[in-house]
C-alpha cells in the first residue's frame, strides 16, 4: 500500500516565527487535504489540494504530485496555530471512501 | 463551528452500560463518517454511510453499531464496551463527488471503566 510520511514529527517554535511542514507520498494520489487537530481534538480542514498552490490567510498549501509531496507553510505563528497538523491522500488503490493518514507533526507555538 | 455538531463532548461508561453517540451536520452533505482517534495512532475508519446506505464498514466489532437515520443524522450505538475502547470517537461528513473533503465534528471522548 502507499506510504505517507511527514516531517518534522515535533517542532517548536516562538511565536512569530515561520514553519514549513512536509508530506510526502510514495504513489500517486488523486487527493490530497491538510488538517489543525487543535489540543481539544477538534479537526479543521485547512486544504484540499491535490496540486497546485493555494493561501488561506497566514497558511498556505503546494502539492507537487508529479514528485510525490505537498508542502503546508505557516508565517507570522500565533500561540493558537499549537496542534497536530495531518496530511490525508485519496490513493486510488483503495476504497471509495478511505483516506491514509500520516502520522501529523505536532507544533507548538510558545509566547 | 465546522457544520458538524457532537453530543455529548465527554462520556465515561462502564463495560456493561449501554449508550449512544449523536452526530448531526447543516452542511448539506451526503456522506457521514465514524472514525476513533486512540492515543498514539492514527485515524481509523470505522462506518461510512453514502445516502443513508453503509458503504464501508472496516471490521468493527459488533459492539459497536452504527445508525443512520437521513442524511443529516449519525448514531453510534454503544454497549458492553472494553476499556481499550476509550478514544476520541469523531464524526465527519462530504459531499458526495467533491472526493471526500472531510468536515470533522468535536469529538466525543470516551472512556470505558
Amino acid at each position: 500500500g502507499i506510504q505517507v510520511e511527514q516531517s518534522p514529527p515535533d517542532l517548536i517554535l516562538q511565536e512569530g516565527a515561520n514553519s514549513t511542514l512536509r508530506c510526502n507520498f510514495s504513489d500517486s494520489v488523486n487527493n490530497l487535504q491538510w488538517f489543525h487537530q487543535n489540543p481539544w481534538g477538534q479537526l479543521i480542514n485547512l486544504f484540499y489540494i491535490p496540486s497546485g498552490t493555494k493561501q488561506n490567510g497566514r497558511l498556505s498549501a503546494t502539492t507537487v504530485a508529479t514528485e510525490r509531496y505537498s508542502l503546508l507553510y505557516i508565517s507570522s505563528s500565533q500561540t493558537t496555530d499549537s496542534g497536530v497538523y495531518f496530511c490525508a491522500v485519496d490513493w486510488p488503490g483503495d476504497s471509495n471512501y478511505q483516506l491514509i493518514w500520516g502520522a501529523g507533526t505536532k507544533l507548538i507555538i510558545k509566547p | 463551528e465546522t457544520g458538524v455538531t457532537q453530543t455529548p463532548r465527554h462520556l465515561v461508561m462502564g463495560m456493561t452500560n449501554k449508550k449512544s453517540l449523536k452526530c448531526e451536520q447543516h452542511l448539506g452533505h451526503n456522506a457521514m463518517y465514524w472514525y476513533k482517534q486512540s492515543a498514539k495512532k492514527p485515524l481509523e475508519l470505522m462506518f461510512v454511510y453514502n445516502f443513508k446506505e453503509q458503504t464501508e464498514n472496516n471490521s468493527v466489532p459488533s459492539r459497536f453499531s452504527p445508525e443512520c437515520p437521513n442524511s443529516s443524522h449519525l448514531f453510534l450505538h454503544l454497549h458492553t464496551l472494553q476499556p481499550e475502547d476509550s478514544a476520541l470517537y469523531l464524526c465527519a461528513s462530504s459531499q458526495e463527488g467533491v472526493q471526500k473533503r472531510l468536515y470533522f465534528g468535536p469529538g466525543t471522548r470516551l472512556t470505558v471503566t
